[in-house]
């Protein structure tokens, strides 16, 4: 069965400092891989999508990048973090019939 | 620009009641509909996956039904349970093609109490 793995957990870091969350799919070949990003009080915003190795589509600009070095591997990185940059950040894969499979997320706190 | 409407915002039942919650959408050329849960400090669910040419889904407790021509999705919980509170989300596919994407609604906050 396809499982999809995120982490860290929970994160705490300082402005200024970089920042590199990773997540990776099992069970399952070229995936769409997609980062969301769900801030307090807001909904979830896709920040970035990928259809296969080195294919990167950015949503909305910001202070972050993504890569795609393997088939079943997604990053999303920053050089220097905001205080903006603060939210849970979940990673997710499309299945079968188009569903979605999320993961357990990243709870970023930049201070 | 697909926009996701979910009423209420929040819903407070005692146990064992059934209730609906309602999602509206404004683009009716949607490939599909996922209804989610989310657990406080958690990831997303997949309750319920309806594709465009369908009309509900069940799973146990739980049926959705999607309307594309009015525009509205509803999640039927029977018999609630307190392990039912959580926050739903409804999530629309937009047309197909290797960029799909989601669109969510903010949720309907659900506290089901003993």
């Amino acid at each position: 069965s396809q499982t999809i793995h995120q982490w860290p957990a929970t994160l705490v870091q300082p402005v200024g400092s970089p920042l590199s969350l990773e997540c990776t799919v099992e069970g399952t070949s070229n995936p769409n891989l997609y980062w969301y990003r769900q801030a307090a009080g807001r909904g979830l915003q896709l920040l970035f999508y990928s259809v296969g190795i080195g294919q990167i589509s950015s949503e909305v600009p910001q202070n972050l990048s993504a890569s795609r070095p393997q088939d079943r591997q997604f990053i999303l990185s920053s050089k220097k973090l905001l205080l903006s940059d603060s939210g849970f950040y979940l990673c997710a894969w499309r299945g079968s019939g188009y569903g979605y499979t999320f993961g357990s997320g990243t709870r970023l706190t930049v201070v | 620009k697909q926009e996701v409407t979910q009423i209420p915002a929040a819903l407070s039942v005692p146990e064992g009641e059934n209730l609906v919650l309602n999602c509206s959408f404004t683009d009716s050329a949607i490939y599909n509909l996922q209804w989610f849960r989310q657990d406080p400090g958690k990831g997303l669910t997949s309750l319920l996956l309806i594709q465009s040419s369908q009309r509900e889904q069940t799973s146990g407790r739980l049926n959705a039904s999607l309307d594309k021509s009015s525009g509205r999705s509803t999640l039927y919980i029977a018999a609630s349970q307190p392990g039912d509170s959580a926050t739903y989300l409804c999530a629309l596919g937009g047309s197909g093609g290797s960029n799909y994407k989601l669109t969510f609604g903010k949720g309907t906050l659900l506290t089901v109490n003993p």
